[in-house]
This record gives structure tokens, sequence and C-alpha cells, in this order.
């Protein structure tokens, strides 16, 4: 399976625009997903196929994806985005998880 | 409305075998990836594998010898087997629907159950 690294913490001030990172080899050449799980809750999808976004999620959250590095950005970040985030890939037929980035918003 | 519900017992003894079942509500169809996927306390997501149209299934690498994932379509249900089980396979199990969209083959898990810790 495909290692997909992400930064354990980024922490940001409310309002401000919150860039999360996934690096893997060629992971530009591949479709990536990006996950939000609050404590004690189910994870939720909330970029897919590199940059949409599924109905219900704010516009505040985009992706992007080229060269060896997937982004997820969340602009204008607010209090309620505070949460354990995951890029997800897939290697051929394996699914691989990047090991999380946990937003705090202070 | 999609729903996922995982049941199974939350303590097995090790070398025991790990047995969880997912019911599915609201839609279900072969043409899912109906998947497993479990968090160590702490820890990040795990992919464990999933099980596709007419049984195919793929299995973490890391995970295969002791994997099995099986689906009961009379009953809207899919199953997971881990055998000989050791404290490293304490988690929070979550079922999840895999769904592909635009003819793109790789499936995004937009349904998740609500997650079931099973203590080994």
């Amino acid at each position: 399976s495909l290692d997909l690294t992400q930064p354990p913490s980024l922490s940001v001030s409310p309002g401000q625009t919150a860039t999360i990172s996934c690096s893997g080899d060629q992971l530009g050449r591949k479709y990536v997903f990006w996950y939000q799980q609050k404590a004690g809750q189910s994870p939720v999808l909330v970029i897919f196929h590199d940059e949409k976004r599924p109905s219900g999620i704010p516009e505040r959250f985009s992706g992007s994806n080229s060269g060896n590095t997937a982004s997820l950005t969340i602009s204008v970040t607010q209090a309620i985005d505070e949460a354990d985030y995951y890029c997800q890939t897939w290697d051929g037929s394996t699914a691989s998880f990047g090991g999380g980035t946990k937003l705090t918003v202070l | 409305q999609v729903q996922l519900q995982e049941s199974g017992p939350g303590l097995v003894k090790p070398p025991e075998t790990l047995s969880l079942t997912c019911t599915v509500s609201g839609g279900f169809s072969s043409s899912y990836y109906w998947s497993w996927i479990r968090q160590a306390p702490g820890k990040g997501l795990e992919w464990i594998g999933y099980i596709y149209y007419g049984g195919t299934t793929k299995y973490n690498p890391s995970l295969t010898s002791r994997v099995t994932i099986s689906v009961d379509t009379s009953k809207n249900q899919f199953s997971l087997k881990l055998a000989s089980v050791t404290p490293a396979d304490t988690a929070v199990y979550f079922c999840a629907r895999g769904i592909t969209l635009g003819g793109i083959v790789a499936p995004h898990f937009d349904h998740w159950g609500q997650g079931t810790l099973v203590t080994v």
C-alpha cells in the first residue's frame, strides 16, 4: 500500500486559512479523498476526487492534488472545523489513509 | 437515508476470531464497496478490506492472511472475521459504504456506521 504523510497537527486562529498537506509517491496521479473526524464521531467525507465537495459540505472546504502532494484548504476557519483530518487514496485495489492531522482552532 | 450499524462482541480473547456484522438500512446493493475500517485507540484510520459485486473481496495486504469479509444479501448484512487476534487488534471497527462516481473506479466512503469498540 502507498504511504501517505500528513503533519500531525496544525493550529490556526478563527477566520484564518488552514491548509493540510498529504504527501505520497506520485500522488498527483491518483484520486485523493479527505475525511473529517470530530472527537468521538465517525469520519465524514469532505472532499472526493481531489477537489469535489459532497452535498452539505461548506464551500470553505476545497482540495487540490498535484505532483506528490495533495492539500485540503479550509478558508475562514471556524471553531466547528476543529477535528482530525485524514487523506485517503487507492493504490491499485488497496486503500491507504494518511496518519491524520489534528486541526486546532484557537 | 442509508444507515449502517455494527454489532458483535466487545471483548475477544487471543487467539480467538473477531466477528462483526454490519446491518445496512435504506439501500443495500451489490454495486457498492461494503468496507471495514478500524481505528486503534488514539491512532489513525486503517482500511481492512471490502466486498463488492458478486462477492469479490480485497483486503489490506498486512491483514490478508487473517481477514474474511462476507455478505448476506437476504439480511442486508455484511460481516468481518479476523482470525488469531492479539491485543494489537484492539480498535474501534467501522463499517462503511464505498461508492464510485463518474465511472472513476476509486471508491470513497460516503456513509459510515457509528463504530464499535473491540478489545482483545
